[in-house]
């Protein structure tokens, strides 16, 4: 039982590079959340998809897009890069929304040049 | 503007001391959330507080509700080096789906 798992664990991107961060969970959880945290920031939800099938902007949308694969997996795609985006992502699940426990995967360090 | 509000940002004491997170909001939450997260980790859930002027305790740590459901303390009785990490305040307030996360204080305990 691995609980949530997140790749890459580090990525150096440049400026108007693409990539996707791949995030899974094993608890058959309804409910996936990817937030970006930044110092000083706490944790700011960028999408969150409360069911599979379904996906909704969170506080801090723009410049990413997400995919809800099925009921395991949930990418978050950065289209072109920016240094704004350098910061640390985190995903996470719950077994449904609200007040729910959330379960947090390792993170991955992201780094734009 | 963060709906929650956590102070103090930053912490620093002697192992043996006690300390005080403070949570505040101008909003009502349904419940509220603490979690502590250690460098190079993802927050882990430590207690969730549902009903206003709950107190819950888990070992030497207490966890207050306000009444309101407005606010929330986190109190650490005799802290250790074991203690330190960062401590993240989540709730959800009244009809929303999703969670708030507070800014966070970083707590170090020094031997």
């Amino acid at each position: 039982n691995a609980g949530v798992t997140q790749t890459p664990k580090f990525q150096v991107l440049k400026t108007g590079q693409s990539m996707t961060l791949q995030c899974a969970q094993d608890m058959n959880h309804n409910s996936m959340y990817w937030y970006r945290q930044d110092p000083g920031m706490g944790l700011r939800l960028i999408y969150y998809s409360a069911s599979e099938g379904t996906t909704d902007k969170g506080e801090v949308p723009n410049g990413y897009n997400v995919s809800r694969l099925n009921k395991r997996e949930f990418s978050l795609r950065l289209e072109s890069a920016a240094p704004s985006q350098t910061s640390v992502y985190f995903c996470a699940s719950s077994e449904q929304g609200g007040g729910e426990t959330q379960y947090f995967g390792p993170g991955t360090r992201l780094l734009v040049l | 503007t963060q709906l929650l509000e956590q102070s103090p940002q930053f912490l620093s004491i002697q192992e043996g001391e006690n300390l005080t997170v403070y949570c505040n909001s101008s909003s009502v939450f349904s419940s509220l959330q603490w979690y502590r997260q250690e460098p190079g980790e993802g927050p882990v859930l430590l207690v969730t507080v549902v009903t206003g002027g709950e107190v819950k305790k888990l070992k030497r740590l207490t966890f207050q509700f306000g009444d309101a459901r407005k606010d929330s303390s986190l109190h650490i009785t005799a802290a250790q080096p074991g203690d330190t990490g960062l401590y993240l305040c989540a709730g959800n307030a009244l009809g929303d789906y999703k969670l708030s996360f507070g800014a966070g204080t970083t707590v170090t305990v020094r031997a």
